[in-house]
């Protein structure tokens, strides 16, 4: 079945670039998500791509997507201590219903 | 708009009672979804609408919960009984088509005892 797997800590200082990686299986998915979780609060849609994208910049955000290693990740540029939260990797399902699968989250931790 | 409304934000009860939980969707979208978040099994869909027909169930755990959506701008989720496993964040989400990005809602935090 599909499934979506994230490093589930990363920590870095105030001003430093992130990298948070996430690997998928469904080499069918058309859309691959970047979602962030505040402390107490939903979810919140940051980027996404489409699959037949390698690369996608917003401001400080760069999501990369390797097809063939079926690997995502988001870089945020100039890491400030607001960034820090929960962000979580989603793709949608093979079956194009709109469903989502999302990797257990990785809790980014930013030290001033 | 205000974005996706849930209620209660915050839900205490005792084992064995019944529970609903409430989402009042964005205007104007037409899928919904309700999703459980727990520190073991992270984020889970359970059910969802669209066009207020349930298109996927498969992720309800149990005959113990049952979902609803009488109309575009109301959907509820009910535990009947509760039991203390499923203490948990339900989130609502909704998106205009099935396709299009998920807005969620702010969550509710279920406390079963």
């Amino acid at each position: 079945g599909e499934d979506v797997e994230q490093s589930l800590f990363l920590s870095v200082r105030e001003g430093d670039s992130s990298v948070i990686n996430c690997t998928y299986t469904d080499s069918s998915s058309t859309y691959l998500y970047w979602y962030k979780q505040e402390p107490g609060a939903g979810l919140q849609l940051l980027t996404y791509i489409f699959s037949n994208m390698d690369m996608k910049q917003d401001q400080r955000l760069t999501v990369l997507l390797n097809k063939k290693d079926k690997h995502l990740s988001l870089r945020i540029a100039d890491t400030q201590t607001g960034d820090s939260a929960i962000y979580f990797c989603a793709e949608t399902h093979s079956s194009n219903t709109g469903k989502l699968i999302f990797g257990q989250g990785t809790t980014l931790q930013v030290k001033p | 708009d205000a974005g996706v409304i849930q209620s209660p934000r915050h839900e205490v009860t005792e084992m064995g009672q019944e529970v609903t939980l409430r989402c009042k969707p964005i205007s104007g979208h037409n899928s919904l979804f309700w999703y459980r978040q727990t520190m073991m099994r992270g984020l889970e869909l359970l059910i969802y609408f669209n066009n207020n027909v349930p298109i996927d169930d498969s992720g309800m755990p149990e005959d113990r919960f049952s979902a609803k959506m009488p109309n575009a701008s109301f959907s509820t989720l009910k535990i009947q009984p509760s039991e203390p496993r499923d203490s948990a964040v339900y989130f609502c989400a909704s998106s205009r088509d099935r396709d299009d990005e998920q807005y969620f809602g702010p969550g509710t935090r279920l406390t079963v005892t």
